[in-house]
């Protein structure tokens, strides 16, 4: 059975820093492009970052860019997103996801909150 | 960023009955080594979202074949044949031809 498992989430100041983890099992994880996507409680989905099966090539949202790192450990089955000088507009569910654009390769977390909040 | 936009935003439908949902981006999706990636997503309330749709037309594993994508270009419709109990959420369209992947606002599928 495939399992994402996100934590590290919950509530930081404004300016604060945050790194979510996401354990993985089920799939040969390092075979695959890992990827954060974001929703704000009641709102859409938002595409966050992106990395590459083998960590070389990483991607990010314009809004992000400078402030959040993915990575990932291949060893311990394992993505990250380390969340720096947090702002209020980052406040949402983050889900850890596998999806391969090009076949049939589609898990999903089941998402962990983060707020930002004073 | 390309720009993906969802009509309706709100599809009240009967069950039995078909719907479809419309996607239509701001620049092509036809990527330069021939694929236009195009993907549906379904998110059911209180779930984590799951794809449907894949390069357009291609169904992810297990999804009911009542589901099926067209479409070409900037312009793409997923329909459902014959609406369910089970299929009422939140659709979203999605392009990853081009960085960073971006969604549609969303369309909410509910029973009548």
């Amino acid at each position: 059975e495939v399992q994402l498992v996100e934590s590290g989430g919950g509530l930081v100041q404004p300016g604060g820093s945050l790194r979510l983890s996401c354990a993985v099992s089920g799939f040969t994880f390092r075979s695959y492009w890992m990827n954060w996507v974001r929703q704000v409680p009641g709102k859409g989905l938002e595409w966050v970052a992106n990395i590459k099966d083998d960590g070389t090539d990483k991607y990010y949202v314009d809004s992000v860019r400078g402030r959040f790192t993915i990575s990932r450990d291949n060893v311990q089955s394992s993505l990250y997103l380390q969340m720096d000088s947090l702002r209020v507009e980052d406040t949402a569910v983050y889900y850890c996801a596998s999806v391969q654009r090009g076949f049939p390769f589609d898990y999903w977390g089941q998402g962990i909150l983060v707020t930002v909040s004073s | 960023d390309v720009v993906m936009t969802q009509s309706p935003l709100s599809l009240p439908v009967t069950l039995g009955q078909p719907a479809s949902i419309s996607c239509r981006s701001s620049q092509s999706l036809l990527h330069s080594h021939g694929n236009t990636y195009l993907s549906w997503f379904q998110q059911r309330p209180g779930q984590s979202p799951r794809r449907l749709i894949y390069k357009v037309s291609n169904r992810d594993s297990g999804v009911p074949d009542r589901f099926s994508g067209s479409g070409s270009g900037s312009d793409f419709t997923l329909k459902i044949s014959r609406v369910e109990a089970e299929d009422v959420g939140v659709y979203y369209c999605m392009q990853a031809t081009h960085w960073p992947w971006t969604f549609g606002q969303g369309t909410k599928v509910e029973i009548k």
